[in-house]
């Protein structure tokens, strides 16, 4: 069993709708991931948090806003998306300390629609 | 530039056959760090080594094998007598402590094990 979890593990919403993707681990990481990937296609990185800050913004557009409320918890914001964002949307957490060097832990995902 | 090539986008074998996938990286930095990921049909990305530049042992695990050559810049991946549970897509990946937490992802391998 993943000691990260996602939900919901499916998501359906119109261009309009105002939706979140929630993410939890309980491993003690302090750095914190969101990915989006397309079929067929490999993770490609949009948020990073470390220590609850966000460290990295890949360019992503405003339609997706994060959260970290704590070291814990790891929040996506979805508002007016259009359907080329549909995606499968993975929450990742590594240890901070190790530096780069150590692995990611990724949850299931949550499989996005958007009609 | 860094970059991750798994040339081979799809492989199939019958069960029990050995296979080896492969991995080719590009880093001009001296420090960096290769992984091995297993993403099965449920979705979630599964750690499976890391190993540092500086490192050139291979490594065995059970059935699985990597192979480090930093002299061809290769970290091939061998599974001996697959199973069909070992059905996924393989993603290779780089990251180097000048990249922070950017992991460079190859497109990766679907391998198909047939019974």
């Amino acid at each position: 069993d993943t000691e990260v979890t996602q939900t919901p593990k499916h998501l359906v919403m119109g261009m309009t709708n105002k939706k979140s993707l929630k993410c939890e681990q309980h491993m003690g990481h302090r750095a914190m991931y969101w990915y989006k990937q397309k079929a067929k296609k490999p993770p490609e990185l949009m948020f990073v948090y470390s220590y609850e800050k966000l460290s990295i913004n890949e360019s992503v557009p405003s339609r997706f806003s994060p959260e970290c409320p704590n070291s814990s918890l790891l929040n996506l914001h979805l508002h007016a998306l259009q359907p080329e964002d549909s995606a499968l949307y993975l929450c990742a957490s590594s240890q901070v300390s190790g530096g780069p060097g150590v692995g990611l832990f990724f949850g299931s995902g949550t499989q996005l629609s958007v009609l | 530039a860094q970059k991750v090539t798994q040339a081979q986008t799809e492989i199939s074998v019958v069960e029990k056959e050995d296979v080896t996938l492969d991995c080719v990286y590009e880093t001009r930095d001296t420090t960096y760090y290769l992984f091995w990921y297993k993403q099965p049909p449920s979705g979630e990305l599964v750690f499976l080594i890391r190993r540092n530049s500086f490192d050139e042992q291979n490594e065995i695990s059970g059935r699985y094998s990597w192979n480090f050559q930093k002299s061809t810049s290769s970290f091939n991946f061998t599974i001996t007598a697959s199973q069909v549970v070992d059905s996924a897509v393989y993603f290779c990946a780089l990251n180097n402590p000048s990249g922070t937490y950017k992991y460079i992802f190859g497109t990766g391998t679907r391998l198909k094990v047939l019974a």
